[in-house]
């Protein structure tokens, strides 16, 4: 099956600090999801991107489906911004299910 | 509804007894998928119905796991004869065909 690997497994910032979440994916993906999962464990969305480039106030996410990678950008991080980052892809045949990363746990320390 | 809606929010049961879990999607969303997340762990794909079609039931772990929707809405996902294994947080999500899911707020479950 699909292999979704996400880098760095973890990450810590100091508050203000920019950086770069990776999300591989091993096969031909039709769809693909950016969700923060906050301290209480609700996951939010970020970006519903199956290709190119969104940005939304500090964060912004690229994926490129040819080379099958998504890259997620956080500027200016802030304390609230710890948690977990999940990518999430749909396959291009089958099921329309969506098939979840490894995750990127990030702590952003005041 | 405005969101994806999970009952109960938790739920501790004896090991043994049977459990329901709910979800309610949002309004118009074709599609609804269960998910299970262990502590610390990433979230582990169960069952996918979309529409009317047979649901994929591929990522359901033992047949102790059961879910239905009734009348494309309502999801109950069923655990028979709960192990200490089961205990986790359970979510369930829903989209528009294709398109973009959303997450309730899930269902932590404890065995003991």
């Amino acid at each position: 099956g699909i292999q979704v690997e996400q880098s760095p497994p973890d990450l810590i910032l100091q508050e203000g600090a920019n950086s770069t979440l990776r999300c591989n994916f091993s096969d031909s993906v039709n769809n693909l999801q950016w969700f923060h999962q906050n301290p209480w464990g609700q996951l939010i969305n970020l970006f519903y991107i199956p290709s190119g480039t969104k940005q939304n106030g500090r964060l912004s996410a690229t994926t490129v489906a040819t080379e099958r990678y998504s890259l997620l950008y956080i500027s200016s991080s802030q304390t609230t911004d710890s948690g977990v980052y999940f990518c999430a892809v749909r396959l291009n045949s089958g099921t329309y299910k969506y098939i979840f990363g490894t995750g990127t746990r990030l702590k952003v320390l005041a | 509804g405005a969101g994806v809606s999970q009952s109960p929010s938790n739920k501790v049961t004896e090991k043994g007894k049977d459990v329901e879990l709910r979800c309610d999607p949002i309004s118009g969303h074709t599609a609804l998928y269960w998910y299970r997340q262990s502590l610390g762990q990433g979230l582990e794909f169960l069952i996918y119905f979309q529409g009317n079609s047979a649901p994929d039931k591929s990522g359901l772990p033992s047949d102790r796991f059961s879910a239905e929707r009734t009348g494309g809405s309502v999801s109950t996902l069923t655990i028979q004869r709960t192990q200490q294994e089961d205990s986790a947080v359970y979510l369930c999500a829903s989209s528009p065909f294709g398109g973009e899911a959303f997450f309730g707020q899930g269902t932590r479950l404890t065995v003991v």
